[in-house]
């Protein structure tokens, strides 16, 4: 189908282990972005990708990692998850030459117990 | 620092009782303000960017206002399935966007 997809929608894990949320999109969309959604603080961006092979941070980096090797995908890797990370994370994506409107994936939701 | 900050945190109106969502904005160069819908369990949905003070548009009961500190997001008549989250962001020029926490609004029938 086409359209940006998120997987697992749901995911349960422990202190210090390793987890990777996956986003894929049909579009061949350009530009790919990482936020998470808390109580309070609205949507914060994590990473972005311009295109393949090009990655930056975002307001909240920090023990997160992201890798982007195809166009159409781009995972967003906990390397070792702390409960301060639980939260419901969003995926989204942006044509090229700055279309400005963004599309968003449906939602990972993470607990770290 | 890039902010977005949006009142009220929370509204509750009758169905067709018309009203207005702000989003008040501080942002180091403007490349557009963007309003999005978000129902309970999904992503946000894109409804409108708005790049310049004055600029108004419109979507069937919706209609979003930018000056330059605030834009407005005025809903006329309201039906229950407007209840919604609204979420306000800001995008500079380095590609970042900001949003704000957002509005819950429930219409009442």
């Amino acid at each position: 189908d086409a359209g940006i997809t998120q997987s697992p929608r749901y995911k349960i894990t422990e202190t210090g282990r390793q987890v990777t949320l996956m986003c894929h999109q049909t579009w061949s969309h350009s530009y790919m972005f990482w936020y998470r959604q808390d109580l309070g603080h609205g949507l914060r961006l994590i990473y972005y990708s311009a295109a393949a092979d090009i990655t930056d941070k975002g307001e909240v980096p920090d023990g997160y990692v992201v890798s982007r090797s195809k166009t159409e995908n781009f995972p967003l890797t906990l390397e070792s998850a702390t409960r301060s990370q639980t939260s419901v994370y969003f995926c989204a994506s942006e044509g090229a030459g700055g279309t400005d409107t963004q599309y968003f994936g449906p939602g990972t939701r993470l607990t770290v117990l | 620092e890039d902010q977005v900050t949006q009142s009220p945190e929370a509204l509750r109106l009758q169905e067709g009782e018309s009203s207005s969502l702000n989003c008040s904005y501080t942002v180091s160069g403007l490349r557009g303000l963007f309003w999005y819908r978000q129902d309970p369990g999904k992503g946000p949905e894109f409804l409108f960017t708005l790049y310049s003070a004055g600029e108004e548009k419109e979507k069937e009961r919706l209609k979003a206002t930018l000056t330059k500190k605030e834009s407005f997001l005025h809903i006329t008549a309201p039906k229950p399935e407007d209840s919604a989250t609204y979420l306000c962001a800001v995008r500079n020029y380095g590609q970042n966007f900001v949003f704000g926490p957002g509005t819950r609004l429930s219409v009442l029938p």
